[in-house]
Order: structure tokens, then C-alpha cells, then sequence
């Protein structure tokens, strides 16, 4: 799978948008970007995948360079529940027995009010 | 998404013992996998466990040290053996809990186990 890189901290004021980005250049055609996030105390919660386009869910927005070699997490109002650790993984569409996620150490986001 | 109950959730335990993590879903999954998350650190996949089959090690971890079982497709145990105070992290319980678009493998995790070795 290919490695990804982030900040390891940001900061966000409440209500604004927070844009965590991360980069993955050595990302194949195959491989999917997925965000997770780490809330202190819980195990890690899905929150958006995508591949080539742009995608936007309840939670977030998901945007990825034409290139595919970075992406950026976007929480549109951001609120205290949102501090967290945040996960950005690159992997390969699933095959049997090949479903595994690498975590790598993530962005601490902390939203100050 | 599937919904994941781990026992225990915290224990704290005497070196040398050893401890069984329980993982129970409430729907039949594929895939299940055993994550560690060290203190201040991220997590750290042990191993895959597929029903009927012997689990699959990463490397690093070894099947003596965290044995598996799989004995069907809603449960699975972690045992964490001849514990060391090296062994005191997060341990968590993870399943493939949601197809989205095919390929995509989207994990659903479990609120993990804390193990303090003494």
C-alpha cells in the first residue's frame, strides 16, 4: 500500500471549516483514499473513502487532486466533537484475504472554542 | 454497519499470565482483524482471522504470543500470552462492516480492550 504523509497536529476554531490534507505521491490507480478518525478513548470510526472523484457524505467532504497524489478531509463547521486523531490510508481495492488497513500516526486536530 | 461488543474492556494483569479478548459482531462477517494500539501511538494491525482457517500473522507477531480463534463468522478471541509490561496497550477488534462501492474495504472497530501489564 502506499505510504501517506500528514501534519501531525492542527488546530481549528469551532464553527469554522477545518482542511486536513494529505499527501500519498505514490498512490496506484487501484487504491482507494480512506479517512478514519481516532475520538480519544473509542476505536477509529469510518468516515469517507473515494477514489478518483470528489465525494461528500454527512460527516465530510473528501476532495483528491486530479493527480491522485493528495487529498484533503474537509469538515464543513467544525464542532469540539470533532477533536480527534485523524487517519488518512491509502490501500487497494479488496481481495479476498488482502483487506487490511495500515494506520499510519495521523493529524491530531483539536477544535478551540 | 456492524456492531461490535469487545470484553473485556479494561483489565489489568500480572506478568506472566495471560489474557483472552473476545470479540462478538452482530452479523456474520468475512473478515476480522486484530489491531494493538501502543500508548500514544497509532495502531498496529496483529493479525487477520478468517473463519475456519488458521489466522494470518503480520510481521512481528507471532501465533505463540496472540493466538486466535475463529469459530464462526460473528466471533473471535485474541489471547495475548506470557504478558510483559511491554504488552500494555489498546487492544481492538476490527470487520469488514460495510460494502460500500465494490472494492472499497471500509472497517468497522470495536471500542478496543486496554491491557495494563504489572
Amino acid at each position: 500500500d502506499a505510504k501517506t504523509t500528514q501534519p501531525p497536529s492542527m488546530d481549528c476554531a469551532e464553527g469554522r471549516a477545518a482542511n486536513l490534507p494529505c499527501n500519498h505521491s505514490t498512490i496506484s490507480g487501484n487504491e482507494y483514499v480512506y479517512w478514519y478518525r481516532q475520538i480519544h478513548s473509542q476505536g477509529p470510526q469510518y468516515i469517507i473513502h473515494g477514489l478518483k472523484n470528489n465525494e461528500t457524505n454527512e460527516m465530510a467532504s473528501l476532495i483528491i487532486t486530479e493527480d491522485r497524489k493528495s487529498s484533503t478531509l474537509i469538515l464543513p463547521h467544525a464542532t469540539l466533537r470533532d477533536t480527534a486523531v485523524y487517519y488518512c490510508i491509502v490501500s487497494a481495492a479488496s481481495n479476498f484475504g488482502n483487506e487490511k488497513l495500515t494506520f499510519g500516526t495521523g493529524t491530531r486536530l483539536t477544535i478551540i472554542p | 454497519s456492524a456492531v461490535i461488543s469487545q470484553k473485556p474492556s479494561r483489565d489489568i494483569c500480572q506478568r506472566g499470565t495471560s489474557l483472552t479478548i473476545q470479540c462478538q459482531v452482530d452479523s456474520q462477517v468475512t473478515m476480522m482483524f486484530w489491531y494493538r494500539q501502543q500508548p500514544g501511538q497509532s495502531l498496529t494491525l496483529i493479525a487477520t482471522a478468517n473463519q475456519g482457517s488458521e489466522a494470518t500473522y503480520e510481521s512481528g507477531f507471532v501465533i505463540d504470543k496472540f493466538p486466535i480463534s475463529r469459530p464462526n463468522l460473528t466471533f473471535s478471541t485474541l489471547t495475548v500470552s506470557n504478558l510483559s509490561p511491554e504488552d500494555s496497550s489498546i487492544y481492538l477488534c476490527s470487520v469488514d462492516g460495510q460494502r460500500g462501492r465494490a472494492g472499497a474495504n471500509v472497517l468497522t472497530f470495536g471500542a478496543g480492550s486496554r491491557l495494563t501489564v504489572l
